[in-house]
């Protein structure tokens, strides 16, 4: 079956960076696109960015743009989102989302979420 | 980029329905059939229940249904269950990536 497993929590400092990884099972890495999403507490979800694991294709929302970072390690069946200069607003769950079989943009399997505290 | 707007709450009494609207621009909901719906409660994983509009993936009850006219996608819960309260998130493309409703509560009185 299907599953993402990311690393476990990360406390940081202001300005420090962050590394959160997604480990996919169940299915080959590179025939689906993996998304990233994060979720600050009470807050509704937001998108950050993606990859294509088969071109290292990556897109990344433009409130992030220039301090994250997707890659992608087929040889592990990893994603990895790194995200630099934190600040106090990044503390956040983030999520790894596969983007599903049919449905452009839609997310049909999604990690545990990593909690980043920043502070 | 702003986040999709969504009512902030909803309530509805079991077996009835609830209609919850989701308005973007046209930009994103009114330009691309790319509108997803998130089922989410406290402490889980959202949970995709209906993708390109209105298609459910397997395993979602028919109860819920999905619509876009112009620029405003909904969601329509049919039946509503105790197990349906929640909170629900729209998504769309936007073209160079994806935006999320600001969310719905739902109760089930």
């Amino acid at each position: 079956q299907v599953q993402l497993v990311q690393s476990g929590a990360e406390v940081k400092k202001p300005g420090a960076s962050v590394k959160v990884s997604c480990k996919a099972s169940g299915y080959t890495l590179t025939t689906h696109h993996l998304h990233w999403v994060r979720q600050a507490p009470g807050q509704g979800p937001e998108w950050m960015g993606m990859i294509n694991p088969s071109t290292e294709t990556t897109t990344y929302a433009q409130k992030f743009q220039g301090r994250v970072a997707v890659a992608r390690d087929t040889s592990a069946s990893t994603v990895h989102l790194e995200l630099s200069s934190l600040r106090s607003e990044d503390t956040a769950i983030y999520y790894c989302a596969r983007q599903a079989n049919s449905g452009w943009f839609s997310f049909d399997y999604w990690g545990q979420g990593t909690l980043v505290t920043v502070s | 980029q702003s986040a999709l707007t969504q009512p902030r709450s909803l309530s509805e009494s079991p077996g009835q329905s609830v209609t919850i609207s989701c308005t973007g621009t046209a930009s994103d909901v009114g330009r691309y059939n790319y509108v997803s719906w998130y089922q989410q409660h406290p402490g889980d994983v959202p949970k995709l229940m209906i993708y390109d509009v209105s298609s459910r993936p397997s395993g979602v009850p028919d109860r819920f249904s999905g619509s876009k006219s112009g620029n405003t996608a909904s969601l329509t819960i049919s039946g509503l269950q105790s197990e349906d309260e929640a909170d629900y998130y729209c998504f769309s493309y936007a073209g160079n990536g994806g935006l999320f409703g600001t969310g719905t509560k739902v109760t089930v009185l």
